[in-house]
């Protein structure tokens, strides 16, 4: 049982160019959330899937996609990267149920630099 | 809306003191709160959450919370520090405005252990 893992774990890319991270589970979840960290501001929604087939934005969502290609798997795409795209970012499932008191679980994260 | 406040972005203490870690909530509706512990370079792991079974609420590791509404209080402390607790530590509320099982975080506190 591998939980939620990302890839890559590391990427460096130059302004304009495109990438996806990856993301799968393996606990069944049906919801799955991409986010960004930030020193000093916590960790920020980006997009999120409440099940399959359906997507929705977060709190950050300008500059992304996402795909939920099934109930295992949730992309993050970056078009045209930028600077300001220079983050950490976390993918986490949600337990069975969409309950607000669901705990999240959270993969080990994807370093992007972007020059 | 929901949201959360930390108080202190980095809070030290002596190996074998008590650790305390303030958090604040608002919410318009009865919440649901988190505390999650992210150890360096990796992923974020829930320590423990209210549900509002009971207002104290014991995690993982010794930490422990209690939930005071009259102050809109959520506070994390472990009687007695060891050099493994030093990691980043983040306040979550429920966000009830979906059918998935959003939350919103806290900008963290950086929990460092002195010898």
């Amino acid at each position: 049982n591998a939980g939620v893992t990302q890839t890559p774990k590391f990427q460096v890319l130059k302004t304009g160019q495109s990438m996806t991270l990856q993301c799968a589970q393996d606990m069944n979840h049906n919801s799955m959330y991409w986010y960004r960290q930030d020193p000093g501001m916590g960790l920020r929604l980006i997009y999120y899937s409440a099940s399959e087939g359906t997507t929705d934005k977060g709190e950050v969502p300008n500059g992304y996609n996402v795909s939920r290609l099934n109930k295992r798997e949730f992309s993050l795409r970056l078009e045209s990267a930028a600077p300001s795209q220079t983050s950490v970012y976390f993918c986490a499932s949600s337990e069975v149920g969409g309950s607000p008191s669901d705990t999240q679980y959270f993969g080990p994260g994807t370093r992007l630099t972007v020059l | 809306a929901q949201s959360v406040t930390q108080l202190g972005s980095h809070v030290s203490v002596s190996e074998g003191a008590l650790v305390l870690l303030r958090c604040n909530y608002s919410s318009s509706v009865p919440p649901y709160l988190f505390w999650y512990v992210q150890y360096p370079n990796q992923g974020l792991q829930l320590l423990l959450k209210y549900t509002s079974a009971a207002t104290l609420v014991k995690g993982i590791n010794g930490f422990e919370a209690e939930f005071k509404k009259s102050e809109t209080s959520f506070h994390l402390t472990k009687p007695s520090a060891h050099m493994s607790d030093a990691a980043e530590y983040f306040c979550a509320v429920s966000d009830h405005s979906s059918s998935a099982s959003k939350i919103i975080f806290g900008s963290g506190t950086r929990l460092s252990i002195r010898p």
